[in-house]
């Protein structure tokens, strides 16, 4: 158990909607990261949020947005959702926000669009 | 930008044989390495990292990897291949000012008898 926790661990909605993943760091980490996992494109940084903070964005669609919250805990909502949006997202965190620091992975949401 | 290289989508060994996982890496600066494990429906565990110091990195359930900037490598190896040790591996990279983890396409172990 990594202390990263992640709801729902598994999504089935249809295209054009929204849905929202929800993580919680490990108590005392402020980096939380997002990152997508599918078979066509392997695993993917999202994004990255340091103490409320937008810190680094990666691949990530504009249908895409997150946030993090003053209790330090992200939510990342998907919406206008396409079949190819399919895929196991994961969040991490970390104590800091630079690099080399250990980041931690929830056991991922998997979200199947039909 | 950084980018990771791993060799071998698959990989199969016999119990007990030696383990070696492939990776090199692509960073125009000190890059940090790490390898993850995903066991079957579940998330990624690190396995180990290299920062600065030793390049020889001991992580858990005896598997070791070695930084060789000249070769820019960190291949993963165990001793001796177990039945637990079936799953896929993935290397990874981050750098000092961007923290976010650059992964490898992974690489699945599978573990004969």
């Amino acid at each position: 158990d990594s202390g990263v926790t992640q709801t729902p661990k598994h999504l089935i909605t249809a295209t054009g909607q929204r849905v929202t993943l929800r993580c919680s760091p490990r108590s005392g980490d402020l980096s939380v990261y997002w990152y997508q996992q599918s078979l066509d494109q392997g695993l993917q940084f999202l994004i990255q949020y340091y103490n409320g903070e937008e810190r680094a964005k990666g691949n990530i669609l504009e249908r895409f947005s997150a946030q993090q919250f003053p209790d330090l805990h992200s939510e990342l909502n998907l919406s206008s959702l396409e079949l190819g949006d399919s895929a196991l997202y994961f969040c991490a965190s970390s104590v800091e926000r630079e690099g080399g620091e250990t980041q931690y992975f929830g056991p991922g949401t998997r979200l199947l669009v039909l | 930008a950084q980018s990771v290289t791993q060799l071998g989508s698959h990989v199969s060994v016999s119990e007990g044989a030696l383990v070696l996982l492939r990776c090199n890496y692509s960073s125009s600066v000190p890059p940090y390495l790490f390898w993850y494990v995903q066991y079957p429906n579940q998330g990624l565990q690190l396995l180990l990292k290299y920062t600065t110091g030793a390049t020889l990195v001991k992580g858990i359930n005896g598997f070791e990897a070695e930084f060789k900037k000249s070769e820019t490598s960190f291949h993963l190896t165990k001793p001796s291949a177990h039945m637990s040790d079936a799953a896929e591996y993935f290397c990874a990279v981050s750098t000092g000012t961007a923290s976010k983890l650059t992964f490898g396409t992974g690489t699945r172990l599978q573990v004969t008898l």
